[in-house]
């Protein structure tokens, strides 16, 4: 199957600062990204739906200024938590849509200190 | 709105016992089912699809539309199956946008 990749795979950071998480499709295209939250033993909540070159669709309670997401290639989306607080820490997963189908990365942990 | 419901966290079932997890869903359009699977320590990645009707692993699941079910099934359960279940539905929103919708997950525990 096809192959999405996540960098890092988890990160730690200081209160305040932001960080960037990277999604690529590595064999393929994808014109749509998605970005899902995953509470510990609790279901994937998507965050954003990302396409390439256009802003991005957030879902209700998301908030657009604080994470933001840029979709540069049809192979790269890119998830910035800005100003990062401990509550955001979560395990933070995407997918890549194609042939019709989503191929999930394998997630990035991030624990904001 | 979308919505996805898997009435059950844990599923304990012994090793060569019939398994079902349940799901069902609210769609007003017609919806795209799907199965996810998780294994311990991997990536989330898809079991089956009901346009596809195949059967993978063992596993098969019907869209009831009646029922407005998806539930996942499989005979006979073996201890490779133990894993973490996620039903998800793919529809547009409101916005037009397509939109994938996951279940809160079943953990299925096949005991030896």
């Amino acid at each position: 199957g096809a192959v999405v990749s996540q960098h890092p795979s988890w990160v730690i950071c200081k209160s305040g600062t932001s960080v960037k998480i990277e999604c690529r499709s590595l064999d393929f295209q994808a014109t749509t990204m998605f970005w899902y939250r995953q509470f510990p033993k609790k279901s994937l909540m998507l965050m954003a739906t990302s396409n390439e070159g256009s802003k991005a669709t957030y879902e209700q309670g998301v908030e657009k200024d604080k994470f933001l997401i840029n979709h540069a290639s049809l192979t790269l989306s890119t998830l910035t938590v800005t100003s990062a607080h401990p509550e955001d820490s979560s395990f933070y997963i995407c997918s890549a849509s194609g042939r019709a189908e989503q191929f999930f990365g394998p997630g990035t942990r991030l624990t904001v200190l | 709105a979308q919505r996805v419901t898997q009435p059950e966290k844990l599923l304990s079932v012994f090793k060569g016992a019939p398994v079902e997890l349940k799901c069902n869903y609210s769609y007003s359009g017609s919806p795209e089912l799907f199965w996810y699977v998780q294994y311990s320590r991997q990536r989330l990645q898809l079991l089956l699809r009901h346009i596809s009707r195949e059967s993978i692993k063992g596993f098969t699941a019907d869209l009831n539309k009646g029922e407005t079910s998806f539930h996942l099934k499989k005979p006979f359960a073996q201890e490779e199956d133990s894993a973490m279940y996620y039903c998800a539905l793919s529809g547009v929103n409101s916005g037009g946008y397509q939109k994938v919708t996951f279940g809160t997950g079943t953990k299925l525990q096949v005991i030896p």
